[in-house]
C-alpha cells in the first residue's frame, strides 16, 4: 500500500523567508504527485502536480516542487513566503492509472508578518 | 462558476443514528470521490464513482458505510448506526475525466460529530 510522509506538522516562518516542505512517499511503481493547499476557511485546492517529464514543477503563487525519484521525494519550495501563504499544505500521491489520492498528514504553515 | 457543493455543512448525530451526506459535483464531471478526514490527518479515500458506477469502494471502513450515485450526478454517503469514531470531515471531490490526469476539485466538506 502507498503511504505519504510529511516531515513537519507545524512550520512558522517570517515573511520573505524561504520555504521547503518535505514529502516522501512509499510506492515502488510509477506515481503521479500532487501538492494541495487549504487556506483558512476554504476548500482544498490544487497547488501543483507532477505526471512526467521535467522533475521541477512550477505551480501557482510562485510555488515549485522537485520530484527526486531515487529519494521517493517531492518537496515543495517557495523562495520568499508571504503572510497570505498561511495555510495547510498536503502532499498526495496516486499510482499511475489509479483513481485515489493518498494524502500525507499535512503541514500547517504560519507566516508571521 | 459553481464548484462542488456539500450539504449539510455540519451534522451532529447521536451514537446509533443514521446520517446521509450529500454531494453535488461540478456539472458534467464524470468522476466523483469521497474522502474522510479525521482531525489532524490528511484526507483518506473512501470510494470512487465513474458516472453511476461505483468502481472502487475499498476505502469504506465498514459495512455501515454506503455510497450511491444513481443518476451519475449527485451522490449520497450514508452512514448507518453512527459511532464516535465516525466523527470526521467528509470531503467530496469531482473530476472531469475518467481517471487520474484530471484534477480533483474538492467541496467544503461536511463535519460530522457523533456524540
Amino acid at each position: 500500500a502507498q503511504s505519504v510522509s510529511q516531515h513537519n506538522h507545524h512550520v512558522i516562518l517570517s515573511e520573505a523567508a524561504s520555504l521547503e516542505l518535505g514529502c516522501n512517499y512509499s510506492y515502488g511503481g510509477t506515481v503521479n504527485l500532487f501538492w494541495y493547499v487549504q487556506y483558512p476557511g476554504q476548500h482544498l485546492q490544487l497547488l501543483l502536480k507532477y505526471f512526467s517529464g521535467d522533475p521541477l514543477v512550477k505551480g501557482i503563487k510562485g510555488f515549485e516542487a522537485e520530484f527526486i525519484k531515487s529519494k521517493f521525494s517531492f518537496n515543495l519550495r517557495k523562495p520568499s513566503v508571504q503572510w497570505s501563504d498561511t495555510a495547510e499544505y498536503f502532499c498526495a500521491v496516486m499510482r499511475e492509472y489509479g483513481n485515489k489520492l493518498v494524502f500525507g498528514a499535512g503541514t500547517i504553515l504560519r507566516v508571521k508578518s | 462558476g459553481a464548484g462542488v457543493s456539500q450539504s449539510p455543512r455540519y451534522k451532529v448525530a447521536k451514537r446509533g443514528q443514521d446520517v446521509a451526506l450529500r454531494c453535488d459535483p461540478i456539472s458534467g464531471h464524470v468522476s466523483l470521490f469521497w474522502y474522510q478526514q479525521a482531525l489532524g490527518q490528511g484526507p483518506e479515500f473512501l470510494t470512487y464513482f465513474q458516472n453511476e458506477a461505483q468502481l472502487d469502494k475499498s476505502g469504506l471502513p465498514s459495512d455501515r458505510f454506503f455510497a450511491e450515485r444513481p443518476e451519475g450526478s449527485v451522490s449520497t454517503l450514508k452512514i448507518q448506526r453512527t459511532q464516535q469514531e465516525d466523527s470526521a470531515v467528509y470531503l467530496c471531490a469531482s473530476s472531469s475525466v475518467g481517471f487520474v490526469r484530471g484534477e480533483q476539485y474538492f467541496g467544503p466538506g461536511t463535519r460530522l460529530t457523533v456524540t
